[in-house]
């Protein structure tokens, strides 16, 4: 199955800074790279779907890139809601498999 | 709104079963794959079941194989995730999630339940 890695473990910024986080997969995944946020006690959400696709609902802040092995969520300028782990998700190969996440902190 | 509620989760002893349940509300339920995402305390996301739009079609995360079923009422919206055999690997958070996608491929994931805990322990 497809390994997702992420980068950094922790990110530790404050509200107004730019936040990239990274996430590599073990082999090419196309495009079919999305992002969830999730909140302590809350369920995921979905941010980006393949690669660069807002979802519905999604602030411009939140931007995605890459492709093939090497991916980036970018959050322009952080907001206190936006403090929580971020996840990455190939859906290229059976199984969908999940990064072990990203922890934006303050 | 989109709406998915789990029940059903709990405490189970090792090599016992449950089922969760999933009820959904705010689309039309029938013209979505479902899955089930699990999650063990502190730990990160694993994908466990989907099921096609009508039920025809099921496919397992190794880890469940042969152990736990996917299944679908259409007539009252309302997705289920049988399982069998539990063991304490097998605690977590189980989340039922919409698909947005058409045809059965691996899929992302645009809508999530509030999520059921299910702790299997003696």
């Amino acid at each position: 199955e497809i390994v997702l890695t992420q980068s950094p473990a922790t990110l530790s910024l404050s509200p107004g800074e730019r936040a990239t986080l990274s996430c590599r997969a073990s082999q090419s995944v196309d495009n079919y790279l999305a992002w969830y946020q999730q909140k302590p006690g809350q369920a995921p959400r979905l941010l980006i779907y393949d690669t660069s696709n807002r979802a519905t609902g999604i602030p411009a802040r939140f931007s995605g890139s890459g492709s093939g092995t090497d991916f980036s969520l970018t959050i322009s300028s952080l907001e206190p809601e936006d403090f929580a782990v971020y996840f990455c998700q190939q859906r290229s190969y059976w199984p969908p498999t999940f990064g072990p996440g990203t922890k934006v902190d303050i | 709104q989109v709406q998915l509620v789990e029940s059903g989760g709990g405490v189970v002893q090792p090599g016992r079963s449950l089922r969760l349940s999933c009820g959904a509300s705010g689309f039309t339920f029938n013209e979505n794959n479902m899955h089930w995402v699990r999650q063990a305390p502190g730990k990160g996301l694993e994908w466990v079941a989907v099921i096609s739009s009508d039920g025809s079609n099921k496919y397992y995360g190794d880890s469940v194989k042969g152990r736990f079923t996917i299944s679908r009422d259409n007539s009252k919206n309302t997705l289920y995730l049988q399982m069998n055999s539990l063991t304490t690997e097998d605690t977590a958070v189980y989340y039922c999630a919409r698909d947005p996608l058409t045809i059965v491929v691996p899929a992302f994931f645009d809508y999530w339940g509030q999520g059921a805990l299910v702790t299997v322990s003696s």
